[in-house]
């Protein structure tokens, strides 16, 4: 079965600094895809940025920008110049081609210090 | 906003009790996945649609039904309540962008069994 890590469960990041969120994941599958989503006190959950494994270019999504490295199984998330609305936890996600698998990794709680 | 509108908000009941949480997907998506987020499972996938017909199946217990109508609004029914059913139920629809799915998540339900 797939499974998604982050291990990271705080992180803090000064505002206006870049901070990047860790996400491991396994599968033996080639063609998946990935999510990072953002939930914030409100607990809607907000996506941010998503990746086809079949793309080698790393998504980019204005100030969020991944790190997908498909052999070691990896997907980073990196937030430039951090505001404060980024205060969030960040959730990695990990879906297969066929739509019949999508698992949450435990969740990173990003504090931004003003 | 995500496009995506669940009711109620909140919902306090007792245990044994039977509830129906309910789910509006963006217009035109035709996808509606139910999700449960608690404090010690993270968020796990329950269910999914497509245009009325079940589609996956995750971790749904067999008190847990779901179905989604000919408008496309989905229905979560959950019997037979247990203290540990307390938590964040979440809807999101789907939509392909770029021949990828990604989901937008409601703002969630937030059900409490005493």
């Amino acid at each position: 079965a797939q499974t998604v890590t982050q291990s990271q469960p705080e992180m803090s990041v000064q505002e206006a600094e870049t901070v990047t969120l860790s996400c491991t994941y396994d599968t033996s599958e080639s063609d998946y895809y990935l999510f990072w989503y953002k939930q914030p006190p409100s607990r809607q959950m907000i996506l941010v940025i998503r990746q086809e494994a079949y793309k080698q270019q790393n998504a980019t999504e204005n100030r969020f920008s991944v790190n997908f490295q498909k052999a070691a199984k990896s997907f980073s998330l990196k937030i430039s110049d951090s505001q404060l609305g980024d205060a969030a936890m960040y959730f990695c996600a990990y879906r297969d081609a066929y739509g019949q698998n999508f698992v949450f990794g435990p969740g990173t709680r990003l504090s931004v210090l003003p | 906003d995500s496009g995506v509108t669940q009711t109620p908000k909140h919902l306090i009941t007792a245990t044994g009790q039977r509830v129906t949480l309910r789910c509006s997907p963006r217009s035109g998506d035709l996808s509606v996945y139910w999700y449960q987020q608690s404090l010690d499972q993270g968020l796990q996938f329950l269910i999914q649609y497509y245009n009325g017909e079940e589609r996956a199946k995750g971790n749904i217990l067999e008190r847990f039904s779901a179905q989604q109508f000919p408008d496309l609004h989905s229905e979560l029914n959950l019997s037979s309540l247990e203290l540990g059913d307390s938590a964040l139920y979440f809807c999101a629809s789907s939509v392909q962008i770029a021949g990828a799915e990604t989901q937008y998540f409601g703002p969630g339900t937030r059900l409490t069994v005493l």
